[in-house]
């Protein structure tokens, strides 16, 4: 089976720009969540979407903004673009268990995002 | 709030030696999942192992094996027989949907 795709693999944008990077979930994965990496820590959790709607958010501007589609899919939208917005941004998917605690998310091979 | 701390930014192993990597995790919830991934410099997060905070027993995955300590929220990593493969990043993270990462330990396996 294939794992978590993500699209583009690299992007470059200049401050101001808007971008939108895109991932492809494990074959019946339902559950997709964003992670941003900013070089040297480790990932910091954006947004998680399950069943199409919104189930959790990190402590990101209004700025940030995510959707997922009937297939699962999802789109994470950054708007204004700052320098410091320049990190890898990590898709990972899950399957949902009974009672709400997930499986295991499993990491896509990321979007590096240089803003300029 | 939830907290994941790793305090040791470097470690370094003998090829075919053991090395514990150690994390802490504090967290209110009752049941979650902990985990350790390893992340190369391709960057691609790899899923090592797995803890389910509710098991007592600690999980194992050849030659990869934890030590979940939950009353004294330690969670550590241990490598066995490592390999020159087994150099990356490190990372320890916990949660139950949002997962929460520590700051990492950069393993180097000297030849």
């Amino acid at each position: 089976d294939a794992g978590v795709t993500q699209s583009p693999t690299h992007l470059i944008k200049t401050r101001g720009q808007q971008v939108t990077l895109r991932c492809s979930p494990i074959s019946g994965h339902k559950s997709v969540s964003w992670y941003q990496q900013v070089l040297g820590q480790g990932p910091q959790f954006i947004f998680q979407y399950y069943e199409k709607e919104e189930r959790g958010r990190g402590n990101f501007p209004d700025r940030f903004s995510a959707r997922q589609f009937p297939n699962y899919s999802s789109e994470l939208n950054v708007n204004a673009l700052l320098l410091g917005d320049s990190a890898l941004y990590l898709c990972a998917s899950s399957l949902e268990r009974a009672g709400g605690l997930q499986e295991t998310q499993y990491f896509g091979p990321g979007t590096r995002l240089l803003v300029l | 709030a939830q907290t994941v701390t790793q305090s040791q930014p470097e470690m370094s192993v003998q090829e075919a030696e053991t090395v514990t990597l150690s994390c802490t995790y504090d967290t209110s919830e009752s049941d979650y999942y902990l985990f350790w991934y390893k992340q190369p410099p391709s960057r691609q997060m790899i899923l090592v192992i797995r803890q389910e905070a509710y098991k007592q027993q600690n999980a194992t995955e050849n030659r990869f094996s934890v030590n979940f300590q939950k009353a004294a929220k330690s969670f550590s990593l241990k490598i066995s027989d490592s390999q020159l493969g087994d150099a990356a990043m490190y990372f320890c993270a916990g949660g139950t949907y949002k997962y929460i990462f520590g700051t990492g330990t950069r393993l180097k396996v000297l030849a």
